[in-house]
């Protein structure tokens, strides 16, 4: 039990599709994550929030839309996907982003883009 | 933004003998952290092991233990007696420990085999 959930685990979705990804952890933490993990590339942050205000967007496409309700509560949005959005979609938690305690991360969805 | 380097995609190692993970980094700043994450095909990511720049001495945790450099700016992973278990992938992490600023950097990662 990692303390980080993410469902689904696996999504297949075609490119006009709106879908959700969702994330909630039960560690008491205040910041919350979106990375994108591709093959063979380095884990690429995408959103960072922290009591539940972004406090980074790493120049994301608009076709990706997060929403932090809580801070135990993280959305992906998602609509009008490219291929190239295939990837492995993880999240993570901390203790809050002005702190330097390690991040946990949930098991992350597959996401596949038809 | 800071760079972090592994220049080992794939290893592979006997159960029981011992692996070394390389990683280098690219950094300007003088106080930060470093982690080794692991990624089993579970696809959870799990620390293993962090440093920080400040101190001189190596981390250690159980079987996996670090040599970090710092002028050197390399920061590798030493995996003792093997075990099935630690068939990950592994990724390197930079955080500066700058206010406002702990975002994580990873490395490509490491995958490791180990055979029995």
């Amino acid at each position: 039990e990692t303390g980080v959930t993410q469902t689904p685990r696996h999504l297949v979705m075609g490119m006009t599709n709106k879908k959700s990804l969702k994330c909630e952890q039960h560690l008491g933490h205040n910041a919350m994550y979106w990375y994108k993990q591709s093959a063979k590339k380095p884990l690429e942050l995408m959103f960072v929030y922290n009591f539940k205000e972004q406090t980074e967007n790493n120049s994301v496409p608009s076709r990706f839309s997060p929403e932090c309700p809580n801070s135990s509560h993280l959305f992906l949005h998602l609509h009008t996907l490219q291929p190239e959005d295939s990837a492995l979609y993880l999240c993570a938690s901390s203790h809050d982003w002005d702190s330097n305690q390690p991040q946990h991360f949930g098991d992350g969805t597959r996401l596949s883009i038809l | 933004a800071q760079t972090v380097t592994q220049s080992q995609p794939e290893m592979s190692v006997q159960e029981a003998e011992t692996v070394t993970l390389s990683c280098t980094y690219d950094t300007s700043e003088n106080n930060y952290y470093l982690f080794w994450y692991k990624q089993p095909p579970s696809r959870q990511m799990i620390l293993v092991i962090r440093q920080e720049a400040y101190k001189q001495q190596n981390a250690t945790e159980n079987r996996f233990s670090v040599n970090f450099q710092k002028a050197a700016k390399s920061f590798s992973l030493k995996i003792s007696d093997s075990q099935l278990g630690d068939t990950a992938m592994y990724f390197c992490a930079f955080m500066p420990n700058r206010f406002n600023d702990y975002k994580l950097s990873f490395g490509a990662g490491t995958t490791v085999t180990v055979r029995a």
